[in-house]
This record gives structure tokens, C-alpha cells and sequence, in this order.
């Protein structure tokens, strides 16, 4: 079935760095791709909408300066977290459209120090 | 706007217990409902979707029915497993033409002991 990798599985970065995270699909065209943020024992919160080629549709109260979505190809999607903070430290899943249903990524774990 | 409450866990079983999760949903007209589950180190998988009322997903022994008219997509199974902890995710995707995000209840965290 449709695979999309996420990577890195978790990174632990100092304050005030940016940090990249991507999301391919492996077997599949992904022309839209979604990023979540997941608190911890909370749901997930979608940041963003990205679609391949265009800028990216982010949520009310989402930083588009901070949370950078790239989407140049069908098949890479990617979020970087720019200057980033304690209070930036999360999971954050990107899912993929598929067809009438979506798939998803592993997840990052990001600690900021 | 739309939203998705599910029951709050964890929730702690014996083998071969039955289960309940509980998730109702507000939105606007006939939502698409999915439930996902999310087994530790891994991604969102779906578990089972069903897309008008009345309608009943199910796969691998679990079970919802779509029941409009008490906003409900309740996931149920008859005899849980150890294979079957991990945290289970009510959603919803709005019925309106083009909508594609979903909207995620807030998890809930199912542990089943042997």
C-alpha cells in the first residue's frame, strides 16, 4: 500500500536552531500532503495543508515563518522549524492524501534543549 | 466549526474483554468518520471509515456504525487481544465539496493485559 517515510524519527536540537523534517512518499504521488503537531495526551493539530507546487495553506494561529512547509515535489514534503524554542518541542506526523483516504508518517520527536 | 470528543482513556482490559470507545462529532450535514489507531513507534494507520448514515465500517474484529441521530461513531469489539494496545483516533473530514483535513478527537489510550 501507499508508504510515506518520515525522517527523523526524533532530534534533539538547541534553542535558537532550525530543524528539517522530511516526509516522502515512497510509492506514490503525493500532491497533497498534511502537518500535524501531537501534544502530549492530546489529538492532533493540523498546521498545514500543502499542495506540490504551491505555497502551503497553514491553520489560524500557525507561525508561517516559523513552520516552514516546502512541497516542490510529488514526491518530498518538508517542515522546517526555524529558530527554534523549548515550547517548540512536539511530535509532528505528516500525512498524505491518497486516494479517498490518507496515510501517515511515523512521526518526529522534537526536543528543543 | 467541526469537532470530534472521544472517550477519555486509558482504558485498561483483560484478554478477550469487551471493548468500547466511545466518539461523537459535531459538524455541519453527513461528515465522513474514520477511526485510525496508532501503534507505539509507528504512524496513523486506518482502521475502519464509514461515509453516510447507517453505515457500519469494520475490519479486524472491531466495529463502528454511523449513527446520525445521536452524532455517534462508537468503536466496539467483541473479544480484545494484547496485539490490540495502542491508541485508537476518532476523526472526522467535513461532507463539504473539495474539504480534504481531517478533524482528530483527542485519543484514546487502550492497554489489554494478558
Amino acid at each position: 500500500g501507499a508508504v510515506v517515510s518520515q525522517h527523523p524519527s526524533w532530534v534533539i536540537c538547541k534553542s535558537g536552531t532550525s530543524v528539517k523534517i522530511e516526509c516522502r512518499s515512497l510509492d506514490f504521488q503525493a500532491t497533497t500532503m498534511f502537518w500535524y503537531r501531537q501534544f502530549p495526551k492530546q489529538s492532533l493539530m493540523l498546521m498545514a495543508t500543502s499542495n506540490e507546487g504551491s505555497k502551503a495553506t497553514y491553520e489560524q494561529g500557525v507561525e508561517k515563518d516559523k513552520f516552514l512547509i516546502n512541497h516542490a515535489s510529488l514526491t518530498l514534503s518538508t517542515l522546517t522549524v526555524t529558530s527554534a524554542h523549548p515550547e517548540d518541542s512536539s511530535f509532528y506526523i505528516c500525512s498524505a492524501r491518497v486516494g479517498d483516504g490518507y496515510t501517515f508518517g511515523s512521526g518526529t520527536r522534537l526536543t528543543v534543549v | 466549526g467541526n469537532s470530534v470528543t472521544q472517550m477519555e482513556g486509558p482504558v485498561t482490559l483483560s484478554e478477550e474483554a469487551f471493548l468500547t470507545i466511545n466518539c461523537t462529532y459535531t459538524a455541519t450535514g453527513y461528515p465522513s468518520l474514520f477511526w485510525y489507531v496508532q501503534y507505539p513507534g509507528e504512524g496513523l494507520q486506518l482502521l475502519l471509515k464509514a461515509t453516510k448514515a447507517d453505515d457500519k465500517g469494520s475490519n479486524k474484529g472491531f466495529e463502528a456504525t454511523y449513527r446520525k441521530e445521536t452524532t455517534s461513531f462508537h468503536l466496539e469489539k467483541g473479544s480484545v487481544q494484547v496485539s490490540d494496545s495502542a491508541v485508537y483516533f476518532c476523526a472526522l473530514r467535513s461532507p463539504v465539496q473539495g474539504a480534504q483535513k481531517l478533524v482528530f478527537g483527542q485519543g484514546t489510550r487502550l492497554t489489554i493485559n494478558p
